[in-house]
């Protein structure tokens, strides 16, 4: 069964102070993990995939396979950044579908 | 920029009553998705439709809910009786995996459900 876990349902930090949201993951096979986001009166969309490695809008993140961890990072976080972080999982032998983390909202202060 | 729509953007209705909730896909898009998130809870996975057909649904989608692609564009959630704990936020999302080897979703805004 996939299982993906964020522990923070609330982080709150101030503008350029770096953020860390962390996510760990259960799934026995391959998974491909995301990071989506939810900015205010506004649909999910994704914001980083794992495979991809990129860093989006100063965010990166790490898969972790011995951890199974994909920690989303920003080293200095903007008011912008303001949003509900939802952690994913998938993998083609579920048929693609995103298991979901409970989210973490993050506040960045000015 | 194509974008999956749905409608309507809040339904309210009386326990028992049927909901029929709509989605229109992005048009290249040939994966589609059910998700729903009761307030504070986390979003969870509903049903996928491929090819006309269900091709996996989670233990939430009892006999009380059904899809459908009644005309090609349209893919639809219904409720046949609702019950209070069916009110949530209910999201409809597609992808084309011909395209996207990873299987990015994309998110309609979402249809709350408010069952009194």
């Amino acid at each position: 069964a996939q299982r993906v876990t964020q522990p923070e349902k609330l982080l709150s930090v101030f503008k350029g102070a770096p953020v860390e949201l962390k996510c760990n993951y259960s799934y026995s096979g391959s998974p491909e993990l995301f990071w989506y986001v939810q900015y205010s009166r506004q649909r999910l969309q994704l914001l980083l995939r794992h495979i991809s490695r990129e860093s989006i809008k100063g965010f990166t993140a790490d898969l972790n396979k011995g951890e199974t961890s994909f920690h989303l990072k920003k080293p200095f976080a903007q008011e912008e950044d303001s949003a509900m972080y939802y952690c994913a999982l998938s993998s083609k032998a579920a048929g693609n579908k995103l298991t979901f983390g409970g989210g973490t909202r993050v506040l960045v202060k000015p | 920029e194509p974008e999956v729509t749905q409608t309507p953007s809040h339904q309210v209705t009386q326990m028992g009553q049927e909901v029929i909730l709509r989605c229109v896909p992005i048009s290249n898009h040939l994966y589609f998705y059910w998700y729903r998130q009761i307030l504070g809870q986390k979003v969870e996975f509903l049903v996928s439709f491929y090819n006309n057909e269900i091709s996996e649904k989670s233990e939430i989608f009892d006999d009380q809910f059904s899809v459908e692609r009644p005309d090609g564009s349209n893919f639809t959630l219904k409720i046949r009786s609702t019950k209070l704990e069916d009110s949530a936020m209910y999201f409809c999302a597609s992808v084309n995996l011909r395209e996207t080897n990873t299987g990015e979703l994309f998110f309609g805004e979402g249809s709350r459900l408010t069952v009194l």
